[in-house]
């Protein structure tokens, strides 16, 4: 179920496994980064975010590594749940600016 | 706490109609802001205010405006609904412009289709 590298559009994974879902960022000037979940017919909602002074930080049950050499950042999420079944979307943010730029996403989906 | 609200949840309009999209946030955040998100895809930028009477485009801001006359509220206007306009717009909001803090928090979306 993990999948590292590559951005891919979807992800299955069976419940209880780990999922690594990755982005690939496009300005080196960003210095802060954020991990949003989508569930069907709501809005993101903030899971985690990293600053670039960072390159691990940790949550429940999930984990965001920053790689600012290749502009890479995962999301691992231990022991995937059901209720993990979501789209997932980076996001980041340049210091100064006032806006958030999101990522394509990644559709992950549990299999019982 | 409410959060952002949005309304109406769902819409069809006609090509050529006008309409706005009420959005409200009871966070006393400053900065606010419009994205649309389009089917498979991520959020797009269409305007964004950083307090009461000030506003700015964003990446797509063709075709739709803007106002932010107070802090808690800031609508979306739609003057000539064309079909590239259909689409899911989600309103969101923080309280800080960049670094830790910009994590914006979201309505739950309105999704426009225009006919």
């Amino acid at each position: 179920g993990e999948n590292v590298g590559l951005h891919l559009p979807t992800l299955s994974v069976q419940e209880g496994d780990n999922s690594i879902i990755n982005c690939a960022y496009s300005n080196s000037a960003s210095d802060y980064f954020i991990w949003y979940k989508q569930e069907s017919g709501k809005g993101p909602q903030f899971i985690i975010d990293i600053r670039s002074n960072m390159d691990k930080r940790q949550g429940q049950r999930v984990t965001v590594l920053l790689n600012k050499t290749v502009k890479h950042l995962s999301l691992q999420i231990a022991a995937t749940q059901p209720g993990d079944s979501a789209v997932y979307f980076c996001a980041e943010n340049m210091e100064g600016d006032y806006k958030l730029s999101f990522g394509a996403g990644t559709t992950v989906t549990v299999r019982a | 706490n409410a959060g952002v609200t949005q309304t109406p949840k769902f819409r069809i309009l006609k090509i050529g109609q006008s309409m706005t999209l009420q959005c409200t946030q009871d966070m006393n955040h400053n900065y606010m802001y419009w994205y649309r998100q389009d089917p498979g895809m991520g959020l797009k930028l269409i305007y964004y205010s950083v307090g009461a009477g000030i506003t700015d485009k964003g990446e797509v801001p063709n075709g739709y405006n803007v106002s932010r006359s107070t802090t808690e509220d800031f609508p979306l206007r739609l003057e000539l609904a064309a079909p590239s306009q259909t689409s899911v717009y989600f309103c969101a909001s923080s309280y800080s412009s960049s670094g830790a803090g910009t994590e914006a928090f979201f309505g739950q979306g309105t999704r426009l289709t225009v006919v």
